[in-house]
C-alpha cells in the first residue's frame, strides 16, 4: 500500500460547490504539506502543518481552509470552488526532527472546476 | 526570500544522448539544501536527491550526477545516455535550513525520444 493517499483522485466540481480533498500517510511523520501544480507554474504551497495541533499559511492559502484531524490526516477544503481552482493537488508528508528531509509525496488529485 | 529558478521549460533529445538541466538558485541563508525531484507522465512526485549547503561535493548515481557550485549558485542534474523512461519533468527545490519549507523551481519537462 501506497504511504501516502489521497481521495479523490479525479474530481470534477461545478463553481461554487464545496469540496474537500482528503490526504493520509502511514508513514508517522508529523509534518504534512498541501501543494498545487499548475502548468508552468512548479509546486506551490497552499499550507503546511509540522504537528496536529499547528497549521500554517503558505504562498497562496486564500480560497482554501485546511484540517489536520490526526498526525496521519491532514484535509484541504475549497469552501467555494471557483474555476482557477482547477489544479493537480498534490499532498505530501517530511520526517521528523532536525534535517531537512525529502519530501513525500502522494499521487495527486485532479480537480476540475466547472 | 528564496528563489530557484529552471530556466529549461522542455527540454527534447534523442534517445542516448546526455542532457543536462540546469537549476539556479537564490537565498540568504548560509544553510540550505537543495533537491531535485522526478514527475514521471503518471503523475506522482520522486525524490532523486538532498544536498546541503556544507557539501559541495558532485554526486553520481548510476547514469545520474549533479553538480553543485556555490560560486553560481546553481545545482545542475545531468542524465547520461538519456532513455525513453527519463522522461519526465524534473523539479529543483531550494529550503534554508530549520525552515522545513521548500521553494520549487517550475521544472523542467524533459522528452526522450526512442
Amino acid at each position: 500500500d501506497a504511504d501516502v493517499t489521497q481521495t479523490p483522485r479525479n474530481r470534477i466540481t461545478k463553481t461554487g460547490k464545496r469540496i474537500m480533498l482528503e490526504c493520509s500517510q502511514t508513514k508517522g511523520h508529523d509534518r504534512m504539506y498541501w501543494y498545487r501544480q499548475d502548468p508552468g507554474l512548479g509546486l506551490r504551497l497552499i499550507y503546511y502543518s509540522f504537528d496536529v495541533k499547528d497549521i500554517n499559511k503558505g504562498e497562496i492559502s486564500d480560497g482554501y481552509s485546511v484540517s489536520r484531524q490526526a498526525q496521519a490526516k491532514f484535509s484541504l477544503s475549497l469552501e467555494s470552488a471557483i474555476p482557477n481552482q482547477t489544479a493537480l493537488y498534490f499532498c505530501a508528508t517530511s520526517d521528523n526532527g532536525a534535517h531537512q528531509y525529502e519530501q513525500y509525496f502522494g499521487p495527486g488529485t485532479r480537480l476540475t472546476v466547472t | 526570500a528564496q528563489k530557484v529558478t529552471q530556466a529549461q521549460t522542455e527540454i527534447s533529445v534523442v534517445e542516448k544522448e546526455d542532457v543536462t538541466l540546469d537549476c539556479v538558485y537564490e537565498t540568504r541563508d548560509t544553510t540550505y539544501y537543495l533537491f531535485w525531484y522526478k514527475q514521471p507522465p503518471s503523475g506522482e512526485l520522486v525524490f532523486l536527491i538532498r544536498r546541503n549547503s556544507f557539501d559541495e561535493q558532485n554526486e553520481i548515481s548510476g547514469r545520474y550526477s549533479w553538480n553543485f557550485q556555490k560560486s553560481t549558485s546553481s545545482f545542475n542534474f545531468t542524465i547520461t545516455a538519456s532513455q525513453v523512461v527519463d522522461s519526465a519533468v524534473y523539479f529543483c527545490a531550494l529550503e534554508p535550513g530549520g525552515s522545513y519549507i521548500p521553494t520549487f523551481g517550475r521544472g523542467t519537462s524533459l522528452i526522450v525520444h526512442p
